[in-house]
């Protein structure tokens, strides 16, 4: 069974513009959800979705949201970069949605110059 | 705000020494997972204890959840060069958010 993939795994942008970032579950996952990760803050939780609602949230402002389709595919979209929001951008889906077992992408780790 | 805090926060030993990696928290939580990361990739899962007291071992690792499930361990005996990582704990509590620990960056020195 193929794994979590993100794409891009590498994004360079620049102050003021904005990205989306795209995540394919594992197949017949229908939570996914993404996190932040930095040196300093560590893995900071974003938002998670399932079936195309959002479930929760963490304590990002708006400039993040995201969305999920049909096929449980997630994209999250950052408006407005600043340079704090460099990080690598974990997406993980999840099957047993009591116990939350994450299984996680690559990430894809994005530079604001 | 749930916090879970791990230590050490850096651990550098030699082969073959053994270690204990510590994640605590003053909240209750339903079940607390393991992870592990190796540079350029996701976390992956090790181990999710569930019942205050729980053991579980995984070859070389041991991994209890404390009787008030607010604190969990994690054992490696023998430590080897591929266990080399950062290692995670994430508390669940229910239906929410996973809430995880800042990591214990762990090198093993042939």
């Amino acid at each position: 069974k193929a794994g979590v993939t993100q794409t891009p795994r590498y994004l360079i942008k620049t102050r003021g513009q904005q990205v989306t970032l795209s995540c394919s579950p594992i197949s017949g996952h229908r939570s996914v959800s993404w996190y932040q990760q930095t040196p300093g803050q560590g893995l900071q939780f974003l938002f998670e979705y399932f079936s195309e609602t959002q479930r929760n949230k963490g304590n990002f402002p708006g400039r993040f949201s995201g969305r999920q389709f049909s096929n449980s595919r997630s994209e999250m979209n950052v408006s407005t970069l600043e340079l704090g929001d460099s990080a690598l951008y974990l997406c993980a889906s999840s099957l047993v949605r009591e116990w939350g077992e994450q299984f996680f992408g690559p990430g894809t780790r994005l530079t604001v110059l | 705000t749930q916090l879970l805090e791990q230590s050490p926060q850096f651990l550098s030993i030699q082969e073959g020494e053994n270690l204990t990696v510590y994640c605590n928290s003053s909240s209750v939580f339903s079940s607390l997972q393991w992870y592990r990361q190796e540079p350029g990739e996701g976390p992956v899962l090790l181990v999710t204890v569930v019942t205050g007291g729980e053991v579980k071992k995984l070859k070389r690792l041991t991994f209890q959840f404390g009787d008030a499930r607010k604190d969990s361990s994690l054992h490696i005996t023998a430590a080897q060069p591929g266990d080399t990582g950062l290692y995670l704990c994430a508390g669940g509590q229910g239906a929410q958010k996973l809430v995880f620990g800042q990591g214990t960056r762990l090198t093993i020195n042939p």
